[in-house]
């Protein structure tokens, strides 16, 4: 089964606010994860990744953070935009392939 | 290069024929891999080639599913007697082995609808 799933299908924010979409996984032993965002008619455009040896790794308005304690990370977006507006997932190889989970889809609002 | 390819981007097929998409990956990759997703759900991994090995087939390719990498480079994905259960976005991804973000690059899909 899937070691990857995510909280909350839908978020819906507003223009300018932060975002946050979370996920948790299963398989303590999951050393690397992959954020990915999905544009409509679109395949997925990795954004972010993170090493277990980290809890906080930071991008360009992204932020990701790892709890290992209690298996979740969470993607952070800052100041969102309407160009923001997709389906996120989480993802993690395994066995040199990628397991995704089910997907948030951000709506940002103007 | 331009990323990942594939073709066609859409094909609408009648129920019982055999339809077969493209993937060019970046031309560095030496793996490939096909995913397939339906609406509202992350890709599922399909398989994934190394060079032109098929090293790992999932439990959800059918024997009416094949895929060919014949010379390393480009692939393909061959659904006979389609379904309309086969409906979906065909993904394929490569990447180059080593790299120490795997590297996954995407291409945009082939959307097939079987009616």
């Amino acid at each position: 089964g899937e070691s990857v799933g995510l909280h909350l299908p839908t978020l819906s924010v507003q223009e300018g606010d932060n975002s946050i979409i979370n996920c948790a996984y299963s398989n303590s032993a999951s050393d690397y994860f992959i954020w990915y965002k999905q544009e409509s008619g679109k395949g997925p455009q990795f954004i972010i990744d993170i090493r277990s040896n980290m809890d906080k790794r930071q991008g360009q308005r992204v932020t990701v953070l790892l709890n290992k304690t209690v298996k979740h990370l969470s993607l952070q977006i800052a100041a969102t935009q309407p160009g923001d507006s997709a389906v996120y997932f989480c993802a993690e190889p395994l066995l040199g392939k990628l397991i995704f989970g089910q997907g948030t889809e951000l709506s940002v609002k103007p | 290069d331009t990323g990942v390819s594939q073709n066609p981007r859409h094909k609408i097929t009648k129920r019982g024929q055999n339809v077969t998409f493209r993937c060019d990956p970046i031309s560095e990759h030496n793996r490939l891999y096909w995913y397939r997703q339906t609406l509202g759900q992350g890709p599922e991994f399909l398989t994934y080639f190394q060079n032109e090995a098929q090293l790992e087939k999932s439990r959800l390719l059918s024997d009416r599913f094949s895929a060919e990498r014949p010379k390393g480079s480009f692939s393909t994905l061959e659904i006979q007697r389609t379904e309309q259960g086969d409906s979906a976005m065909y993904l394929c991804a490569s990447s180059l082995v080593g790299r120490g973000n795997y590297g996954y690059t995407f291409g945009s899909g082939t959307r097939l609808t079987v009616v």
